[in-house]
């Protein structure tokens, strides 16, 4: 079955300080990974995502996601977080295999950061 | 841009009591989706439609109805609601292309007393 991971529930980061949010990807054949944010009371909001080609990925707000074949990792990236970057953060993978239609989402990672 | 507009925000119900669950996209997307979400389980897809017309099981389906009225609506019905279905619905959309992601609605939010 396809799935993905984010083996941690919450991230703590200082301002100005780099951060990561994990995610491992469980895929038969090619994945075709993606990442979104959520703020309170909001819906999920498309971040980045990585089809194919280059391994860093750029996306919205500054993020940016290294994808890792050998150790089957989509970990989000940011060089100096901000405050506002505090948020629930997801990783997903689209089915290719049995299904295109749908998406298996990771239980996400609450990021906190600190003034 | 409208994007993907769910109604309502949030609602109350008694346990047995049903009600409908709106969203519409404005992006001519083909597929459409509906999800709850628990705390520490993600999002976990109930039902979701790939065309005008179809519609299938998702992950948690049991309990709700959908209907794919056109290609802009996709309705999610809880015919006689229970407590274990409060949660946080969200509806999205995609373009039928593999490379695309999902647009987010912004929620409905449901307690079930």
């Amino acid at each position: 079955a396809q799935s993905v991971a984010q083996p941690e529930d919450q991230v703590n980061v200082a301002e100005g300080n780099p951060l990561t949010v994990k995610c491992t990807y469980s895929v038969s054949g090619n994945p075709y990974l993606f990442w979104y944010v959520q703020y309170p009371n909001r819906g999920l909001q498309f971040l980045l995502k990585y089809i194919t080609g280059d391994n860093l990925v750029k996306g919205s707000y500054g993020f940016e996601a290294e994808f890792n074949k050998s150790q089957t990792s989509f970990h989000l990236k940011k060089p100096s977080a901000l405050v506002s970057d505090s948020a629930l953060y997801f990783c997903a993978v689209r089915d290719l295999l049995y299904n295109f239609n749908k998406f298996y989402f990771g239980s996400g990672t609450k990021l906190n950061v600190k003034p | 841009n409208a994007g993907v507009t769910q109604t309502p925000k949030f609602q109350v119900l008694k346990t047995g009591q049903s009600m409908t669950l709106q969203c519409a996209q404005d992006m001519n997307h083909n597929s459409m989706y509906w999800y709850r979400q628990d705390p520490g389980m993600g999002l976990r897809l109930i039902y979701y439609s790939a065309s005008e017309g179809t519609t299938d099981k998702g992950e948690v389906p049991n309990g709700y109805n959908v209907s794919r009225l056109n290609k802009r609506e996709f309705s999610l019905r809880l015919e006689s609601a229970a407590p274990s279905q409060t949660s946080v619905y969200f509806c999205a959309s995609s373009e039928a292309t593999e490379t695309q992601p999902q647009h987010f609605g912004d929620g409905t939010r449901l307690s079930i007393l």
